[in-house]
């Protein structure tokens, strides 16, 4: 069965501390891989879409990047305001739709 | 503005009643999706539409129901069959759902719809 996990269920970072999201997929041709960011009670915002190994994106202090069996999201210098829940998502060959993994809550404090 | 809208924010539905949740995009995007979201899981897809007048069941479509009679708008209906609806509801849009161009898969989220029985 196609899955998509990510680790760990929750981060807790001090302001300025540096850290890794993962997100791993044991699906196979996956088509493209994509990053959203929620805030509570609100819609996924897109961050990145990753398409081959090898390939990275960055956002302001956000780097996505994608490797044959998983993605990682690193957070440079994290600030209170990219405290947020953090989904990844993929999207296999020959399907329109995604599949997501459950989140990984991120909580920086000052 | 181009965005997707999605209305009411906040519903609270009887034990037996039906609801409709509206979601509406002016991106001249032709496929839409509708998600439900629990705590604790990822986003599940219950029914998605790839082009006007069709739709296809999701992961969980059992107790909703959906048309597709405008481009711009995708409503979904609870029926008082689901028998635990109480969730956040969540449409997103994308240019086209079976298209190779590589920008195109990129889904768009609206705002969510909470939705409780009460």
């Amino acid at each position: 069965e196609d899955q998509v996990t990510q680790s760990p269920e929750a981060l807790r970072l001090q302001e300025g501390e540096s850290s890794s999201l993962n997100c791993s997929y044991t699906v196979s041709g996956l088509r493209g891989l994509f990053w959203y960011r929620q805030d509570p009670g609100k819609g996924p915002e897109f961050l990145f879409t990753l398409y081959s190994a090898g390939e990275e994106k960055e956002k302001e202090r956000l780097k996505a990047t994608l490797t044959k069996k998983e993605s990682f999201l690193h957070i440079t210098a994290p600030k209170p305001e990219d405290s947020a829940t953090y989904l990844c998502a993929a999207l296999l060959s020959g399907y329109s739709t995604l599949t997501f993994g459950k989140g990984t809550m991120l909580l920086v404090s000052p | 503005d181009g965005g997707i809208t999605q209305s009411p924010k906040y519903l609270f539905r009887k034990e037996g009643q039906n609801v409709t949740l509206s979601c509406e995009q002016n991106l001249n995007h032709d496929a839409m999706y509708w998600y439900r979201q629990d705590p604790g899981q990822g986003l599940r897809l219950i029914y998605y539409s790839q082009i006007v007048n069709d739709f296809q069941k999701g992961d969980i479509a059992e107790g909703y129901s959906v048309s597709r009679e405008k481009k711009e708008s995708f409503p979904l209906t609870v029926t008082s069959a689901q028998k635990n609806p109480t969730a956040f509801y969540l449409c997103a849009s994308s240019s086209t759902g079976t298209s190779g161009v590589r920008s195109s898969d990129t889904q768009y989220f609206g705002p969510g719809t909470r939705l409780t029985v009460l």
